[in-house]
């Protein structure tokens, strides 16, 4: 099974409010990213957290990692429309051998 | 636009054919992923090449196989297609790879749509 599950499926808010993602993962990791993608079309990196690492931000992101409960949240606050996409995690194992990608959510950003 | 280029954009083809799909990584990425994307599977890592060798094995099945070659494209050869394998096949490349130090950001490219008939 998938090493990462995201959470919830889908979300569908009004644009300037705030949307926040969960990821989960299964065993230890080495980095846990964030990637994006528009329907059909490549997964977009967003932004790297590493194990040692507990809050990242970037532009309107902020990413968190709690490695105690194995979970993640990507935070994209004053939402607008164009961030209508899919949000997966990927987790680099410890072993460094295998990237996961988990489940996605789906967002939408009603104008 | 990623520099990460993937050809052809979409493929039809029939059961039991064979198909090769191509990528060319961005200038200065050692390593090359690829993946399969499904409804039913999600996005699946298959195989990750680095400087021409194979670096790590995901969920690839024994009908498919890659390849890296010396200019560090790489090419995915799916044979004995079935139905199932209809899919979104990505390559995504890195300046580093899984197990190495450096960066591990991978950048994908557009995909390759397999419909198998």
């Amino acid at each position: 099974s998938q090493q990462g599950e995201e959470d919830p499926q889908a979300l569908s808010i009004q644009e300037g409010e705030n949307a926040t993602m969960n990821c989960s993962y299964k065993t230890s990791i080495n980095n846990l990213q964030w990637y994006r993608q528009n329907s059909g079309r490549g997964l977009v990196h967003l932004i790297l957290i590493r194990s040692n690492e507990r809050e990242k931000h970037s532009g309107r992101l902020r990413v968190t990692l709690d490695t105690s409960k194995k979970s993640s949240s990507l935070l994209i606050t004053a939402s607008r429309a164009a961030d209508t996409a899919s949000y997966f995690c990927a987790t680099l194992t410890n072993t460094g051998n295998q990237f996961y990608f988990g489940t996605g959510t789906s967002l939408t950003v009603i104008p | 636009d990623s520099g990460v280029t993937q050809t052809p954009k979409h493929l039809i083809t029939a059961t039991g054919q064979r198909v090769t799909l191509r990528c060319s990584p961005r200038s200065g990425d050692l390593s090359v992923y690829w993946y399969q994307q499904s409804l039913d599977q999600g996005l699946q890592f298959l195989i990750q090449y680095y400087n021409g060798e194979e670096r790590a094995k995901g969920n690839i099945l024994e009908r498919f196989s890659a390849q890296q070659f010396p200019d560090l494209h790489s090419e995915l050869n799916l044979s004995s297609l079935e139905l199932g394998d209809s899919a979104l096949y990505f390559c995504a490349s890195s300046v580093a790879g899984i197990g190495l130090a450096g960066p591990v950001e991978q950048f994908f490219g557009p995909g390759t749509r397999l419909t198998v008939l």
